[in-house]
C-alpha cells in the first residue's frame, strides 16, 4: 500500500525556537496533505488543509502565523511550529491523499516536546 | 461532514469476536465509511473500507446496512495485539479529497 513518511518521529526543542515536521508521500503524489495533533488520550484534531501549489486552509482555532504549512511538491508538505512553547507540546499526524487513492494514508507521527 | 458516534470503550477477550458499530445519520451519498486502528504514539492505520453491503479483507469485516446510517466493523477472533483505538470516518471522494474529521474512537481493550 501507499506509504507516507514522517521525521521527525520525536524532538525536543527549547521554547522560542521552530521545529519544521516533513512529511513525505513515497510511491504516489499527494495532491491534499493534512496535519492534525492529538493530545494524550485524545482524538486527532484536524488542524489544516495543504493543497500542492497553493495555501494551506487551517481550522478555526489554529493560528496559521502560528503553524506555517508548506506544499510546495507532490510529495512533500512540511509543518513549522514558529516560536514554540510547552503548550505546543503535542503528538503531530499528517495525512495523505492523492487523485486516484480512495483512502488517507497517515505518517507514524511526531512527538513535540518543548521545554 | 457526518457526525460519527461511537462507543467510548469496549472489553473483550482473547478469541472473541468484536463488533463495533458506527452511527453516521447524517451520511451523504457520495461519503465512504472507512475503519482506522490506531496504536499509542502512532499513526493510524487503514483497516477496510466500504459503501453499502458488506466488505471483507483479511484483518475485518464491515458491514453496512442499506439505508447506510451506521456500519459495524467485526474483527474475528481478536488477540492483545488488538488492543487500540478504533476510528469510524465518513468522508467523500472524487479527485480532492474531501477532509476527515475524527470522532472520539472506541478504545478496545483485550484481556487474556
Amino acid at each position: 500500500g501507499a506509504v507516507v513518511s514522517q521525521h521527525p518521529s520525536r524532538v525536543i526543542c527549547k521554547s522560542g525556537t521552530s521545529v519544521k515536521i516533513e512529511c513525505r508521500s513515497l510511491d504516489f503524489q499527494a495532491t491534499t496533505m493534512f496535519w492534525y495533533r492529538q493530545f494524550p488520550k485524545q482524538s486527532l484534531m484536524l488542524m489544516a488543509t495543504s493543497n500542492e501549489g497553493s495555501k494551506a486552509t487551517y481550522e478555526q482555532g489554529v493560528e496559521k502565523d502560528k503553524f506555517l504549512i508548506n506544499h510546495a511538491s507532490l510529495t512533500l508538505s512540511t509543518l513549522t511550529v514558529t516560536s514554540a512553547h510547552p503548550e505546543d507540546s503535542s503528538f503531530y499526524i499528517c495525512s495523505a491523499s492523492g487523485t486516484t487513492n480512495e483512502k488517507l494514508f497517515f505518517g507514524s507521527g511526531t512527538q513535540l516536546s518543548v521545554l | 461532514l457526518a457526525k460519527t458516534t461511537q462507543p467510548i470503550s469496549m472489553d473483550s477477550y482473547e478469541g472473541q469476536e468484536v463488533n463495533i458499530t458506527c452511527s453516521h445519520n447524517n451520511i451523504a451519498t457520495n461519503d465512504y465509511i472507512t475503519w482506522y486502528q490506531q496504536f499509542p504514539s502512532q499513526g493510524p492505520r487503514f483497516i477496510i473500507q466500504g459503501y453499502k453491503t458488506k466488505v471483507t479483507n483479511e484483518v475485518a469485516s464491515l458491514f453496512i446496512p442499506a439505508d447506510r446510517k451506521s456500519s459495524t466493523l467485526s474483527l474475528p477472533r481478536v488477540s492483545l495485539s488488538d488492543t487500540a483505538v478504533y476510528y469510524c470516518l465518513v468522508g467523500a471522494f472524487s479527485g480532492g479529497y474531501n477532509k476527515l474529521i475524527f470522532g472520539a474512537g472506541t478504545r478496545l481493550a483485550v484481556h487474556p
